[in-house]
This record gives structure tokens, sequence and C-alpha cells, in this order.
């Protein structure tokens, strides 16, 4: 079974510059969630897709961070514009269906460094 | 709001000994999912051993074992027979009822040969 995919894998950027990470979940799985994790931090929930429907999106900044996930299976998460305050590794993660018993698989995240 | 908290930034351990990561968390609620991931250097988290509230016993998973405490709300991890494929980023992760994780900072794990 293929695992979470992401890409890229790295990114830099300037300071107000637009920026997309593209995440393929694992086949079948319903729930899509992406996490910004700070160096030296765990990761923060940003979003979470139950399908192509949003969950929860409390603590995504929503006045430059957007995602989508068209046709309930891959999600692109877009800043713009950057912030120093952005760089930092952006996980992707699926489980098989809404609920917290299920596990989350991660993929290998893209990490974005703003100049 | 639930919190995660890892109190050993760092820790390290000689081959083939035990080590335990300590995690507490903060809720008030009584039905929730506790989870240990594990991210080595290449950034991959993977799922260690997950401890569901309900249940008393504690959960293994061949070298990794769980002490889950839940009134006094600790959850720590037991590495036994520790192998330098375990050198990795530590997290401890809290999901209730809002269906997301909390995660902790992190335990930075090193096993010397």
């Amino acid at each position: 079974e293929a695992g979470v995919a992401q890409s890229p894998r790295y990114k830099i950027i300037e300071k107000r510059q637009s920026v997309a990470f593209w995440c393929n979940p694992i086949s079948g799985h319903a729930t899509l969630y992406w996490y910004q994790q700070i160096l030296g931090q765990g990761p923060k929930l940003l979003i979470q897709f139950q399908n192509n429907g949003v969950v929860d999106d409390s603590q995504l900044p929503k006045d430059r961070f957007s995602a989508e996930r068209l046709k309930g299976v891959d999600s692109t998460l877009k800043i713009q514009p950057a912030k120093l305050e952005d760089s930092a590794v952006y996980l992707c993660a699926s489980s098989s269906n809404r609920g917290r018993k299920e596990t989350q698989y991660f993929g290998p995240g893209t990490r974005l460094l703003v100049l | 709001a639930q919190t995660v908290t890892q109190s050993q930034p760092e820790m390290s351990v000689q081959e083939a000994e035990t080590v335990t990561l300590s995690c507490t968390y903060d809720t008030s609620e009584s039905n929730y999912y506790l989870f240990w991931y594990k991210q080595p250097p290449s950034r991959q988290m993977i799922l260690v051993i997950r401890q569901e509230a309900y249940k008393q016993q504690n959960a293994t998973e061949n070298r990794f074992s769980v002490n889950f405490q839940k009134a006094a709300k600790s959850f720590s991890l037991k590495i036994s027979d520790s192998q330098l494929g375990d050198t990795a980023m530590y997290f401890c992760a809290f999901g209730g009822g809002s269906e997301k994780l909390v995660f902790g900072k992190g335990t930075k794990l090193t096993v010397n040969p």
C-alpha cells in the first residue's frame, strides 16, 4: 500500500511570494489533515478535511493560507503572501474514516524556508 | 483546551538498554486516545503505539510499551533493548472529542553504540 505522498520536499522562497504544497493521501482515506511543524515544536493542525468538506480550520491563518481538496482525494495548501514565520515543515496526514479512533498516517513533509 | 507536556527535550541511552520517555496531558474529557509517534531524521512520522483511555491494560508493541496512569494523566513510553534505529524525535499526542491530534513538543532520543 502506497503511503501519503507530498511534493515538493523542499522549497525556498522570499517573503511576500506565494507557494503551494500538494498532498496525495493513502487510497481510500476519507480524512486528510495539514499540519505545520515549526522547528523545535510538535505539529499543529492547520486544517482537516472529511472527503472534500472542511471539518476544522480553526487554526488556519485565513488571511494568507488557503487549502482545498477537490474531488475528495488530492489536496493543495497555499500560502499567499508568505511571511518569515511561515518557515516550517508542512505535514500532510490521512486516516481511513472520520474519528479519533483511526490512526493518522503521515507523509514525508515539505520543508519551507522563507527568506 | 487540551495540552500535552513532554518534560524531557533530549535523552540518550546505550544500545540494548531500556529508556522511558515521559508525557503528561491535561483534559476534562473521559474518553480519548493517546499516541506515541516517532519522527526519524528523514521526517516521516510513524505511529509507535496507541492507547485507548477506556482500556486499563497498558498497550505493548514488541519492544515498546506504555505506562498509562489515567488518574495522574500520565502516559510514558518504555523502549526495551534499544536499537540504533530508535534514534529519533518522539512525540506524544492526545486525540479527544474534536478528532484532531494535539502534540507535545517532542523528546529527542539518541541511542549510542
